[in-house]
């Protein structure tokens, strides 16, 4: 059975400074795993995906996140913070194409 | 760029009452899908649909929900019988061909059953 933990429900940083946003998944198989935000009354869109290919994954918007497949981990990491990121950020991971299972979120608040 | 859309961004109903949530998805896709998000909690899998027919389904859908794709471009869910915690955001997503792992979604329907 497939899960995902999001270590942090809220994580608050300075406008310019890292994001670090916690992610570990439990799979049977390899698993594909996605990073989606959802800003305020928007639908959800995706980050970056990892599907066994590069584990140093790069997004839109600067994000990127690293698959390790020894520490079950796929963090999402940005090096500045920009107030346009503050949102809610949905880590989620698939063994086949057509469950997917979200972990409960973390919401980034970036402080001025 | 192409997008998925739903309809109404926001529906009232009655407990009891039959509703049905309309989504477009995106012309070429061939995966559709429908998930819901109670408010302040994950977003969760309802169902997955391709060739016209479910291809899974979770606990959550149970024979109160289908969905239907009627007429080769709309993608409906309906709920039968309301029940005041149905009340959530829903999601339609899409997925074009079988390796593209990449599933859109659209803005989503909020439900409110009082």
């Amino acid at each position: 059975a497939q899960s995902v933990t999001q270590l942090d429900s809220h994580v608050s940083v300075s406008e310019g400074t890292p994001v670090l946003l916690r992610c570990n998944y439990s799979s049977s198989y390899s698993p594909s795993l996605f990073w989606y935000v959802q800003h305020p009354n928007k639908g959800l869109q995706l980050l970056l995906k990892y599907t066994s290919a590069a584990t140093l994954v790069k997004g839109i918007n600067g994000f990127e996140a690293e698959f390790k497949k020894s520490e079950t981990s796929f963090h999402l990491t940005k090096p500045s913070a920009h107030m346009s990121d503050a949102a809610e950020y949905f880590c989620v991971v698939s063994d086949n194409l057509d469950k997917i299972i979200f972990g409960k979120g973390t919401r980034l608040h970036i402080l001025p | 760029e192409p997008e998925v859309t739903q309809t109404p961004s926001h529906q009232v109903t009655q407990m009891g009452q039959e509703v049905i949530l309309r989504c477009v998805p995106i012309s070429n896709h061939l995966y559709f899908y429908w998930y819901r998000q109670i408010l302040g909690q994950k977003v969760e899998f309802l169902v997955s649909f391709y060739n016209n027919e479910i291809s899974e389904k979770s606990e959550i859908f149970d024979d109160q929900f289908s969905v239907e794709r009627p007429d080769g471009s709309n993608f409906t869910l309906k709920i039968r019988s309301t029940k005041l915690e149905d009340s959530a955001m829903y999601f339609c997503a899409s997925r074009g061909p079988i390796n593209d792992y990449e599933q859109y979604f659209g803005p989503g329907t909020r439900l409110t059953v009082t």
